[in-house]
């Protein structure tokens, strides 16, 4: 079966600590992994996607990920939090021959001043 | 900047109301997608409309009617809607299934409150 893991639900950090967001997958096909970002009452924007070679892709706001075949994972990290980070975070697998993307659940990240 | 714009951001309906959520992409894209996220919900997928035929139902209610004017232009009717429609839509778009690297892009979403 096709599936998202994000196994954490909900996260909190110190602002200007690091942050890891863990994303498992289970795909067929050859995945293209996204993560998006949701503020509170807004829409989903765009981090950073994979889709093929170098396996550590960079995104906006500092982001970046990266992709082990090996553990069917693409976790997101960023070295130093900032407090405006604070939203839900969520993990997306899809491929070429597909609209139907799957979606995580969602880590929902808390940033302490 | 989001490319994908929805209008109304919130809308407030009784249940025997008509109303239309309207979206504009411009980013060329010819896939186009309704989606309802409820809180704390990842979005869930209502219609995809590639070249602008309807391409995908995911066996939404017919009190929802999507409709695409053109490749730029995507709606959502509403009729006789019931309190738990309440919701987050958000309209996306994409390249054509196929593309290599097909990325989808959102809109800021339509806040829809049924009374």
């Amino acid at each position: 079966a096709q599936s998202v893991t994000q196994p954490d639900i909900h996260i909190t950090v110190s602002e200007g600590a690091s942050l890891e967001l863990r994303c498992n997958y289970s795909y067929g096909a050859t995945p293209y992994l996204f993560w998006y970002v949701q503020s509170p009452g807004q829409g989903l924007q765009l981090l950073l996607k994979y889709f093929s070679g170098d396996t550590l892709v960079q995104g906006i706001k500092g982001f970046e990920a990266e992709f082990k075949r090996s553990q069917s994972s693409f976790n997101l990290r960023k070295p130093s939090v900032h407090w405006s980070d604070a939203a839900e975070y969520f993990c997306a697998v899809g491929a070429s021959g597909t609209y139907k993307y799957i979606f995580g659940t969602g880590t929902r990240l808390k940033v302490l001043a | 900047d989001t490319e994908v714009t929805q209008t109304p951001k919130h809308l407030v309906m009784g249940m025997t109301n008509k109303k239309s959520l309207k979206c504009e992409q411009h980013m060329g894209h010819r896939a186009m997608y309704w989606y309802k996220q409820k809180a704390k919900k990842p979005p869930e997928l209502m219609f995809v409309y590639s070249y602008e035929k309807l391409s995908i139902n995911e066996s939404v209610p017919s009190r929802f009617s999507p409709e695409c004017p053109n490749s730029s232009l995507l709606n959502l009717h509403l009729h006789a809607l019931q309190p738990e429609d309440s919701a987050l839509y958000l309209c996306a778009s994409s390249q054509p299934k196929g593309t290599k690297g097909n990325t989808i892009y959102f809109g800021e979403g339509s806040w829809l409150t049924v009374v």
